[in-house]
This record gives structure tokens, sequence and C-alpha cells, in this order.
């Protein structure tokens, strides 16, 4: 069954810190993976994607993704937090024939993340 | 987002209503989704449209019906809305290949009392 894991349902770290937020999948084709930011009370915005390629991918917000095969991994990771980046975050999984019922994105149950001072 | 409003954005309706949510888009997509959001659950999609008049169910359909007249309308019934159906519902929409990665609108709160 394709499926999207996030184990951590919550991080908390420190202003300036790095950050990795994990994602592991689970899907029968070529994964077409997402990550999505979400702000409190605030709609879903993307920010970034991979379909093919090079395997590390440049976001907005200076975040950046790695997808790895062996590991059906694609985490999150920015190298300096900062307080604007406390939201939660959701990986997500597609196919090329995304928008079928075997295409639809799966989202994870998403990873909030909180910034210390 | 600009291309993709929800409207209304909060509602409280009484057990039994039926309620009716719209999402309208001026992007020109095709694909058309309504998820509802909840704690613990992440997202879940409810139903998606791939052109006007064609939809489907997703995971969490049952008391829900949707209907597409036009490309740019998604609206979404409560058909008798019930507590376990308030929650934050969400559209968003797609238009493979020239636009992988949906666009979601801001959300529309329900309470039902």
């Amino acid at each position: 069954a394709q499926s999207v894991t996030q184990p951590d349902i919550h991080i908390t770290v420190s202003e300036g810190a790095s950050l990795e937020l994990r994602c592991n999948y689970s899907y029968g084709a070529t994964p077409y993976l997402f990550w999505y930011v979400q702000s409190p009370g605030q709609g879903l915005q993307l920010l970034l994607k991979y379909f093919s390629g090079d395997t590390l991918v440049q976001g907005i917000k200076g975040f950046e993704a790695e997808f790895k095969r062996s590991q059906s991994s694609f985490n999150l990771r920015k190298p300096s937090v900062h307080w604007s980046d406390a939201a939660e975050y959701f990986c997500a999984v597609g196919g090329e024939n995304y928008g079928g019922s075997q295409g639809n994105l799966i989202f994870g149950k998403g990873t909030k993340l909180s910034v210390k001072p | 987002d600009a291309g993709i409003t929800q409207s209304p954005r909060h509602k409280v309706t009484e057990t039994g209503t039926p309620v009716t949510l719209r999402c309208h888009q001026t992007e020109n997509h095709r694909y058309m989704y309504w998820y509802r959001q909840d704690p613990g659950h992440g997202l879940r999609l409810i139903h998606y449209s791939y052109g006007v008049k064609d939809t489907d169910k997703g995971e969490v359909s049952d008391g829900y019906s949707v209907s597409r007249s036009k490309t740019e309308d998604f609206l979404l019934t409560l058909e008798s809305a019930t507590s376990s159906q308030t929650s934050v519902y969400f559209c968003a929409i797609g238009n493979p290949p020239d636009h992988y990665g949906y666009t979601f609108g801001s959300g529309t709160r329900l309470t039902v009392v």
C-alpha cells in the first residue's frame, strides 16, 4: 500500500540551529515527492518537489531535501532555522499518473516545528 | 493563494442540517480536490474531480457529496451534518503535466453543534 510516514510528530529546535525533518514513503512506482508548509490558520504552501534528476533539490525559504531511493526517504533540511519557520510540515508522494485514483498525492500526518529563541 | 478561494471561511451549523462549501479557482486547472484536516490524522481526501462532471471518491467520502458543473467551481455538500464532520476543510487544485503539486486554498473551518 502507498503511504507516507513522518516519524516525528513534534520537534523543537533553537533559532540558528540546523534542522532535519524525516519522511519515509512506500510507493510502487517512480515517486514524485513534495514538502509543504502550513502556518497556523493558513493553507499549505509548496516548499519543494522532486520528480527526477539531481537527488538534492532546493526549495523556497532556504530549505532543501534529498531523495534517497535506497532508503525510501525524502528528508527536509535547513542549515539555520529562523523563528518564522515555526509551522507544520507535510511530506507527500504521488506518481506520474497523478490525478487518477492511483496517482493522487498521499500526505504524511505532519511534523510540527517549534523554534526556541 | 490568489488563484483559489474557499467560502465561507468559517461556519457554525446545527446537527442534521445540510451544508455546502465552495471552492473557486481562476487557474483553469483540471483537477480539484477536497480534503479535511484533523489533529492526528493529517490531510484526508474526501472527493476529487478530474473534469467537469467527473468526480470520484477519496478515503473518507461517507456523508459527503460533490458537484462540478463548471471548471472553476467545486462544491462540497455535507448532506446531514454531524459533529464528527467538525473539521477544517481544504480545497486544492492541480494540472498535470504542466503543474505538479497542488495549490491549496486557505481553508474553511466548520463547526457542527
